[in-house]
């Protein structure tokens, strides 16, 4: 019963590195998203997907891409790391567009620039 | 925009104390209302939730009533416990799998 899994748990980057966090789901959802949560500001929208092959930016897009050739797989890339980008990333999935749909959560990825 | 203003943390209470976490949103329409709660060192998970105006969201003897008029969604628990101890999000659903979250409140429970 995996539900949503993200790896790495942890990650040292150094500035101008680039890297993918993975994450994956295994409950056939349609719709995935990527989340960082920084002090005081909650969770804010990286990407989103709303099924394999579609893609879309959310709040806070700069300096990540995002792909779907899967429907269980969405990974996130940094391209060029900055010590902005110091982190906790969330991946979540969900079943379907419908306004009481619950959002499953990874453990999280801690990020460090350095 | 959507948004979501919820009471600043930290929380600090004694077992058995009497809890409220105050949030209030801004949206157009009705949207769907959550309470998220993140344990230390996991990711979220649903609390409750509230679909439409005048619903009561409950779990875990925690409770949030959907009030339209107020656009309040405040969390309230009668007796809390050591275990009761995370980060509580209010959020509300958007469109899209978005889901718009408040700052967080940190609670701490004191045996």
């Amino acid at each position: 019963n995996a539900g949503v899994t993200q790896t790495p748990k942890f990650q040292v980057l150094k500035t101008g590195q680039s890297m993918t966090l993975q994450c994956a789901q295994d409950m056939n959802h349609e719709y995935m998203s990527w989340y960082r949560q920084d002090p005081g500001m909650g969770l804010r929208l990286i990407h989103y997907s709303v099924g394999a092959g579609i893609t879309d930016q959310g709040e806070v897009p700069n300096g990540y891409n995002v792909s779907r050739s899967t429907t269980e797989d969405f990974p996130l890339r940094l391209l060029s790391a900055a010590p902005s980008q110091t982190s906790v990333y969330f991946c979540a999935s969900s079943y379907g567009d419908n306004k009481g749909t619950e959002a499953f959560f990874g453990q999280g990825t801690r990020l460090t620039v350095v | 925009g959507n948004s979501v203003t919820q009471m600043e943390g930290p929380v600090t209470l004694s077992e058995e104390a009497f809890l409220t976490i105050n949030c209030t949103y801004t949206a157009t329409g009705y949207p769907s209302l959550f309470w998220y709660v993140q344990y230390p060192g996991e990711g979220l998970q649903l609390l409750l939730k509230a679909t439409k105006a005048d619903d009561k969201g409950s779990n875990k003897g925690f409770e949030a009533t959907y009030r339209k008029e107020t656009t309040s969604f405040h969390l309230e628990k009668g007796s809390v416990q050591v275990s009761d101890s995370a980060v509580y999000f209010c959020a509300l659903y958007s469109s899209a799998s978005k889901i718009i979250f408040g700052s967080g409140t940190r609670l701490s429970i004191r045996p």
